[in-house]
């Protein structure tokens, strides 16, 4: 069964320094990899996704995401971390063999202080 | 475009009513879901359908049923509600040949 996880209920990060949010992931073969935002009392928005080519992949409001295969991993980071970032990250993983389902991670909060 | 929409917002059921979650999108996609999410457990599919007049069961089809008409609209229906079915519900939608899922804003669900 594919699934993905992420470590962290809680990152912390003072704004201005760079922010990590990791994600690792369990499928057979090449995976379909995404990265999704919800800010809160709103519902989730695309931020990024890893399908082929270049581990290092960029998305909206300044993310990158890098895959690494041989670590099964899909971390999400930012160089400068801003309070208007403050939010709830899911890594998601797309299903294979059934429309392209999306299973989620549990989330990561993410709380970026002044 | 109004993207995806949702209605109601909020809701308060007694155990054993039966309501319909209502969803649509104006972006004639044909791939639509339901995901039901809850403090610690991320997002979780309910129910989806890939077209009208097709719908598929999810990891937690359980207590739900789902129609799809209408390439817009997609209602999530409880036939007899329970407390296990308090939480926040969201509607998604994407294009078959597309990877990006375009979500509405939710609907806040308590059964009492």
């Amino acid at each position: 069964a594919q699934s993905v996880a992420q470590p962290e209920d809680q990152v912390n990060v003072a704004e201005g320094n760079p922010l990590t949010v990791k994600c690792t992931y369990s499928v057979s073969g090449n995976p379909y990899l995404f990265w999704y935002v919800q800010y809160p009392n709103r519902g989730l928005q695309f931020l990024l996704k890893y399908i082929t080519g270049d581990n290092l992949v960029k998305g909206s409001y300044g993310f990158e995401a890098e895959f690494n295969k041989s670590q099964t991993s899909f971390h999400l980071k930012k160089p400068s971390a801003l309070v208007s970032d403050s939010a709830l990250y899911f890594c998601a993983v797309r299903e294979k063999g059934s429309q392209g389902n999306l299973i989620f991670g549990k989330g990561t909060k993410l709380s970026v202080k002044p | 475009n109004a993207g995806v929409t949702q209605t109601p917002k909020f809701q308060v059921l007694k155990t054993g009513q039966s309501m319909t979650l209502q969803c649509a999108q104006d972006m004639n996609h044909e791939y639509m879901s339901w995901y039901r999410q809850d403090p610690g457990m991320g997002l979780r599919l309910i129910h989806y359908s890939v077209g009208a007049g097709i719908t598929d069961q999810g990891e937690v089809p359980n207590g739900y049923n789902v129609s799809r008409s209408t390439t817009e609209d997609f209602p999530l229906r409880l036939l007899s509600a329970a407390p296990s079915q308090t939480s926040v519900y969201f509607c998604a939608s994407r294009k078959t040949a597309s990877y990006e899922q375009y979500f509405g804003p939710g609907t806040r669900l308590t059964v009492t």
